[in-house]
């Protein structure tokens, strides 16, 4: 059946740092695909998306492009900065509505 | 209008109490969602909402009862509840289930 893995854990960079977040998918078709984030205290919020397959999401500075050779969405920016420290989720499957672990960004200055 | 939006943003009840989560969008959206959240955590799906009628509830205790009165509304009766269930909850709707979802800030429970 159709499934996302997020690689999950604790991620610790310096300022302006170049980030990668895997998320690889197993799906029949080409289901869009998205990111969320929490900021701490706060609740959930989409932060790029992609509806097709090559189609690349990028918001405030981050991007992932919808791979099909790889089956991937990895999430990645050039360079972090303190405010993009936040836990950042795929859904746990396509169209699914549940979130693993997720994965949370630490940025040292 | 794209927003979530949750009240009260806080609420501390007793363990006798009976009190209730808010929750609103005027997007249109025909699912709604539940989630309960703990520290360091993440979001636990309690309850789905599709054209107004239950359509998963994850084996919630029956002391959170969820009640959509409209397709705009969705609310979170608690009653009876234990420390154990102090979290934040997330409300969330989407156009449909599967898809885009759209949180609100949350209401962050505390039961003493």
């Amino acid at each position: 059946g159709d499934s996302v893995t997020q690689m999950e854990g604790p991620v610790t960079l310096s300022e302006e740092a170049f980030l990668t977040i895997n998320c690889t998918y197993t799906a029949t078709g080409y289901p869009s695909l998205f990111w969320y984030v929490q900021y701490p205290g706060e609740g959930l919020q989409l932060l790029l998306k992609a509806t097709k397959a090559d189609d690349k999401g990028s918001n405030k500075g981050f991007e992932a492009t919808y791979r099909k050779e790889t089956t991937s969405f990895h999430l990645e920016k050039g360079s972090v900065q303190v405010s993009d420290s936040a836990v950042y989720f795929c859904p746990r499957g396509i169209g699914d509505m549940r979130f693993g672990a997720g994965t949370r960004l630490t940025v040292k200055p | 209008d794209t927003e979530v939006t949750q009240t009260p943003k806080h609420l501390v009840m007793g363990m006798t109490n009976k009190k209730s989560l808010k929750c609103e969008q005027h997007m249109g959206h025909r699912a709604m969602y539940w989630y309960k959240q703990k520290a360091k955590k993440p979001p636990e799906l309690m309850f789905v909402y599709s054209y107004e009628k239950l359509s998963i509830n994850e084996s919630v205790p029956s002391r959170f009862s969820p009640e959509c009165p409209n397709s705009s509304l969705l609310n979170l009766h608690l009653h009876a509840l234990q420390p154990e269930d102090s979290a934040l909850y997330l409300c969330a709707s989407s156009q449909y289930n599967t898809g885009e979802l759209f949180f609100g800030e949350g209401s962050r429970l505390t039961v003493l």
